[in-house]
């Protein structure tokens, strides 16, 4: 059981720069999903994916956010020119279509925007 | 909107005993399903307990139970014997087919449980 991988663990970068995350979901999944997490907060939902088609987006997902899974296993989440705002755990989660579908969620990749 | 009140931001137990997490919601849905995630210091969160709405019982996992009382609208969770890694953030989730989103979990701000030997 490999769980739910993303990398990087750590970004640090400076605010108007573009940065990339990667989530590799449980093989078998065909469910992804990714939330933001600031401090002291519990996770906040920003997009869902079904195999390859994205079905959900938060409000909270700007224009400056896009998520793709193009072969519906890994996930890439951009964000462009960012802002100081965005600082936060991005964290994937996966899951199976199952009664009541439970989430297994990676370690998350901490962004710091200097 | 749908909303989760964790009202504890911190909670001490003695190692052995037992404690309880308290959470509220709120939705006009009948038909919703509820979470309860521990997130250590190392980030991940980690699934522990799930009831549904219609599910007539408190679901159980080993020393997790969720004491479900429908009416008002709580879903608080019991450890029993707590155990030094007990030590970590827990978030009560609650996922409502017609919330922010069909698949979405809203989480709450969390309790902070820390075991003491």
């Amino acid at each position: 059981d490999t769980g739910v991988s993303q990398d990087p663990r750590h970004k640090i970068t400076k605010r108007g720069q573009n940065v990339t995350f990667r989530c590799d979901p449980i093989s078998e999944h065909n469910r992804l999903y990714w939330y933001r997490q600031t401090l002291g907060q519990g996770p906040e939902f920003l997009t869902y994916f079904q195999n390859e088609a994205q079905l959900e987006k938060s409000r909270l997902l700007s224009d400056r956010f896009s998520a793709e899974r193009p072969k519906g296993s890994f996930s890439t989440l951009e964000i462009q020119r960012t802002e100081q705002g965005d600082s936060a755990m991005y964290l994937c989660a996966s899951s199976s279509t199952a009664a009541f579908e439970k989430l297994f969620f990676g370690s998350g990749t901490q962004l710091s925007v200097l | 909107a749908q909303k989760i009140t964790q009202t504890q931001p911190g909670m001490f137990v003695q190692e052995k005993e037992a404690v309880t997490l308290d959470c509220t919601y709120d939705t006009s849905d009948q038909s919703y399903g509820l979470f309860w995630y521990k997130q250590p210091s190392s980030g991940e969160m980690i699934f522990l307990i799930y009831q549904g709405s219609y599910d007539e019982q408190n679901a159980t996992e080993g020393r997790y139970s969720l004491n479900f009382q429908k009416a008002r609208k709580s879903a608080n969770l019991v450890i029993s014997a707590s155990q030094l890694g007990d030590s970590a953030m827990y978030f009560c989730a609650m996922r409502d087919p017609r919330g922010a989103g069909r698949r979405a979990l809203t989480f709450g701000s969390g309790t902070r449980l820390q075991v003491q030997p």
